[in-house]
């Protein structure tokens, strides 16, 4: 059974880079795509962007600027940068597998997610 | 991007009672439409995928359908476990996105 964990700092400060990283195990991570997303405190999910096996990538514009999403296939991991972090961005960030059929995709299964918090 | 707005924002219901949630989106996603389930300081778990297609070990009480732009998900009989929160998501186009959720209450 596939499992995802997510590790990185739990504290950014402001105007820095957000760095998380994403193991996958159980699985190769040589198949399907990887995504983040996360959930500021009490709010709803946001989707940040996919990174495919192949290594394409497709991010959210509302973050495109400022997002990096990249795949170590050695080590069975993908990654998330964020850079120029502000308040905002303070979240639960997770990372998903997205599964793809024929006609749909859906997320499954997610990370445990990890909670970042932009503060001086 | 397309939007996804659920309805209601918030529901109050009983165990046992039979409960809808209901799901629009901006424009039609065919059968691109996954709901999960979140409960408090847990991580989202999938419900439904492609609209109506139950996820291997979901209690068969949770049913999805609907096409196009209009979807439902149904909890036929609450059970006191199934209060969270519940999210739409549709898998059309990029960027991914969620319906605002909605928070089942006791």
């Amino acid at each position: 059974q596939v499992q995802l964990q997510e590790s990185g700092p739990g504290l950014v400060k402001p105007s820095e880079t957000l760095s998380l990283t994403c193991t996958v195990s159980g699985g190769s991570i040589s198949s399907y795509y990887w995504s983040w997303i996360r959930q500021p405190p009490g709010k709803g999910l946001e989707w940040i962007g996919f990174i495919h096996y192949s290594g394409s990538t497709n991010y959210n514009p509302s973050l495109k600027s400022r997002v990096t999403i990249s795949l170590d296939t050695s080590k069975n991991q993908f990654s998330l940068k964020v850079s120029s972090v502000i308040a905002a961005d303070t979240a639960v960030y997770y990372c998903a597998r997205e599964e793809v059929a024929i006609d749909s995709s859906w997320f499954d299964p997610w990370g445990q997610g990890t909670l970042v918090t932009v503060s001086s | 991007d397309i939007q996804m707005t659920q309805s209601p924002s918030s529901l109050s219901a009983s165990v046992g009672d039979r409960v809808t949630i209901t799901c629009r989106a901006s424009q039609s996603i065919s059968i691109n439409l996954n709901w999960y389930q979140q409960k408090p300081g847990k991580v989202p778990e999938l419900l439904i995928y492609a609209a109506s297609s139950l996820q291997s070990g979901v209690p068969s009480r949770f049913s999805g359908s609907g096409s196009g732009t209009d979807f439902t998900l149904t909890i036929s009989s609450l059970q006191p476990e199934d209060f969270a929160t519940y999210y739409c998501q549709q898998s059309y186009s990029t960027p991914r996105t969620f319906g605002q959720g909605t928070k089942l209450k006791i």
